[in-house]
């Protein structure tokens, strides 16, 4: 299986601060057949679903507030929100969806500073 | 738009099995592969399995081999899964998803990001 480990577990951001978070997965997922790396981000907050932020590791789901940027490949793959929002207080999990089986990262709690 | 609406809460014993349903409302799981997510109390998220009615395959995470079962019903438009030899640690809320299903210009293909995901399923297994 591939790992995906988040760092970190937790981050207080002031408002309108950046927060930044990053996912290393044990082995690469990046397709060379296409050239797309096989990452996700969700955002889930309290009481409800997990909500698709983005795939292919930097597209945006629509609705999507563009703050939420997503990047990197292979290996290292980053989440930022540029400037946060108080609606952005949720845990934020990566996902790979390269090798079955499909696996997330632990969670990073994102919170006001 | 098509909404995935899953079946009630559920308390089980320990030994027995649980069927948590999932219905596409608005919409039709023909295209669409469904996956199953748990996630147990305080914790992250843990792909279970999932099944693609386009082929009628299924596949599980090698944990829950033999003890999950998941079927669609194309004419109803929802997934089932079924866990059995219930324990404790298998008290978590269980969500279906749906896998995106992205077409170009020529063709049409899924993809296992989770683009819709139901309202969550409690499921506590208590003695």
């Amino acid at each position: 299986d591939i790992v995906m480990t988040q760092s970190p577990d937790s981050l207080a951001v002031s408002l309108g601060e950046r927060a930044t978070i990053t996912c290393k997965s044990s082995q690469s997922v990046l397709n060379s057949s296409n050239n797309k790396n096989y990452l996700a981000w969700y955002q889930q907050k309290p009481g409800q679903p997990p909500k698709l932020l983005i795939y292919w590791a930097s597209t945006r789901e629509s609705g999507v507030p563009d703050r939420f940027r997503g990047s990197g490949s292979e290996t290292d793959f980053t989440l930022t929100i540029s400037s946060l929002q108080a609606e952005d207080v949720a845990l934020y999990y990566c996902q790979q969806y390269y090798i079955p089986e499909w696996t997330f990262g632990q969670g990073t709690k994102v919170e006001i500073k | 738009q098509v909404q995935l609406v899953q079946s009630g809460a559920e308390v089980k014993k320990p030994g027995s099995s649980v069927t948590v349903s999932c219905k596409a409302s608005g919409g039709t799981f023909s295209n669409y592969a469904v996956n199953w997510v748990r996630q147990a109390p305080g914790q992250g998220l843990e792909w279970m399995g999932g099944i693609n009615p386009i082929f009628g395959t299924t596949n599980f995470a090698q944990r829950f081999q033999g003890r999950v079962t998941v079927t669609a019903d194309e004419s109803t438009s929802t997934a089932y899964m079924d866990l059995s030899s219930l324990r404790s640690e298998d008290t978590a809320v269980y969500y279906c998803a749906k896998s995106a299903f992205v077409c170009s210009v020529t063709s049409c293909q899924s993809f296992n990001w989770f683009d819709l995901w139901g309202q969550g399923t409690l499921v506590t297994v208590s003695s």
